[in-house]
């Protein structure tokens, strides 16, 4: 089992461009979740699928933030343009979504915006 | 809507000694309850989880918590904590075992002394 996997690790970008993170979840997990995590907020649920469908987006920040699920081993978050302010450490995270199952996360996105 | 506190940001104890942290959630109904541990560069590892029945749940590494209802809590315990054990600890609360979006605590800093 190869977990949930998350690419790029590490992410600089200048002010204004557009950022793609990435993200396979565990194969049959059908419930995959986007966070952020930054110190002054710590870890914010910003959307969720279920079978590739968005459930719930209403942690998404602004306008600016986008994500997909074009299909069940693959999801995008994208920023565009990013801000300074968007610099956090992104999270992937997928489950089976019955009573007994956890989330499983990735090891993070760390985007920093200059 | 459903919040966690974890009071202590920081804590530190001495290699060998009891390990007691603290979580505080507000929810509306039987709430899911979790402890994930993070080490530095990583993503969250779940150590337990609460669903129901019995109250004091074990998890991995050692590590236990109990619920207590009448007080809205969910403590993690470990009676001799190890110099692995150092990392970032959060409390989160959930409607649904994987279902839905977990709601994190802001976490708490585990230093351990020699």
């Amino acid at each position: 089992d190869a977990g949930v996997i998350q690419s790029p690790r590490h992410e600089v970008t200048e002010m204004g461009q557009e950022v793609t993170l990435r993200c396979k979840p565990i194969s049959g997990h059908d419930y995959l979740f986007w966070y952020r995590q930054t110190m002054m907020r710590g870890l914010e649920l910003l959307i969720y699928f279920n079978n590739n469908v968005p459930i719930d987006d209403s942690g998404m920040p602004e306008d600016r933030f986008s994500a997909k699920m074009p299909n069940a081993s693959f999801s995008t978050l994208k920023i565009q343009p990013s801000e300074p302010r968007d610099s956090a450490v992104y999270f992937c995270a997928s489950s089976l979504g019955g009573d007994n199952s956890p989330l499983h996360f990735g090891n993070g996105t760390r985007l920093t915006v200059t | 809507a459903q919040s966690v506190t974890q009071p202590d940001i920081h804590i530190t104890v001495s290699e060998g000694a009891s390990l007691e942290l603290r979580c505080n959630y507000s929810y509306g109904a039987t709430p899911y309850l979790f402890w994930y541990v993070q080490s530095p560069g990583q993503g969250l590892q779940l150590l337990l989880k609460y669903f129901s029945g019995d109250t004091l749940v074990q998890g991995i590494k050692g590590f236990e918590a109990e619920f207590k209802r009448s007080q809205s809590s969910f403590n993690l315990r470990k009676p001799s904590v190890h110099w692995s054990d150092a990392a970032e600890y959060f409390c989160a609360v959930g409607s649904g075992g994987g279902a839905d979006g977990l709601t994190f605590g802001k976490g708490t800093h585990l230093i351990i002394q020699p």
